[in-house]
């Protein structure tokens, strides 16, 4: 059970899009449409941004999209704004029916 | 509202047991899967464990596997997490967290486990 592999930190500019890669294997991410990801700040609870790949919840800016090929699902934030400053991390069901977080990412705003 | 609450977390020695609550409210508990998932200082989240909504299938972290259980008491709309033979490698923040349909729709603030001498 390896983490997904995301990079350790991406920054942008307000107003810029930037992508956050998670890439796993076919027992995992290639596999299966269960790709979620999380924002965390620290010391509080973690937040869903997108569920099944591409799927947002209710609240959650349009700005956040998600979406996959092969074994690597991605995270798009567009319109970079300071508040989307956090960790986010991915998640994705496995084939042993459990589960696996990406190694996580920072986001920066510069 | 959806509110998790969890509790239980602690200093404790190495090689000793603890075990962590998540108190739910707010929804319907046995409808729910819940899980936990830890975060050790400076690293990243981890999945710990699942237990389904209806008890009848529990899953481990291969890094906790036979040391840790998961339970429920739908009486009490609680989730437990026994955890035995702690290591220091077991420092970390809690989170219990609902499942809906292979994803984490509520999370918990979390209870802090310290593992040390």
């Amino acid at each position: 059970q390896s983490a997904l592999t995301q990079p350790a930190s991406v920054s942008g500019s307000p107003g810029q899009s930037i992508t956050i890669s998670c890439t796993g294997t076919y027992s995992d991410v290639g596999y299966y449409n269960y790709v979620s990801w999380y924002q965390h700040h620290p010391g509080k609870a973690p937040k869903l941004m997108i569920y099944d790949v591409t799927y947002r919840p209710s609240g959650v800016s349009n700005r956040f999209s998600g979406s996959k090929s092969g074994n690597t699902a991605s995270l798009t934030i567009s319109g970079l704004q300071a508040e989307d400053e956090a960790d986010y991390y991915c998640t994705s069901y496995t084939s042993s029916s459990s589960y696996v977080f990406g190694s996580g990412t920072k986001v920066t705003v510069l | 509202q959806v509110q998790l609450v969890e509790s239980g977390g602690g200093v404790v020695q190495p090689g000793r047991s603890l075990r962590l609550s998540c108190a739910a409210s707010g929804f319907t508990f046995t409808n729910y899967g819940m899980h936990w998932v830890r975060q050790a200082p400076g690293k990243g989240l981890e999945w710990v464990a699942v237990i389904w909504y209806d008890g009848s299938r529990k899953y481990y972290a291969d890094s906790v596997k036979g040391r840790v259980t998961i339970s429920r008491d739908d009486s009490k709309n609680t989730v437990f997490l026994q955890m035995n033979s702690l290591g220091v490698e077991d420092t970390a923040v809690y989170y219990c967290a609902r499942e809906v349909a292979y994803y984490f729709d509520k999370w918990g603030q979390g209870t802090l486990v310290t593992v040390s001498s």
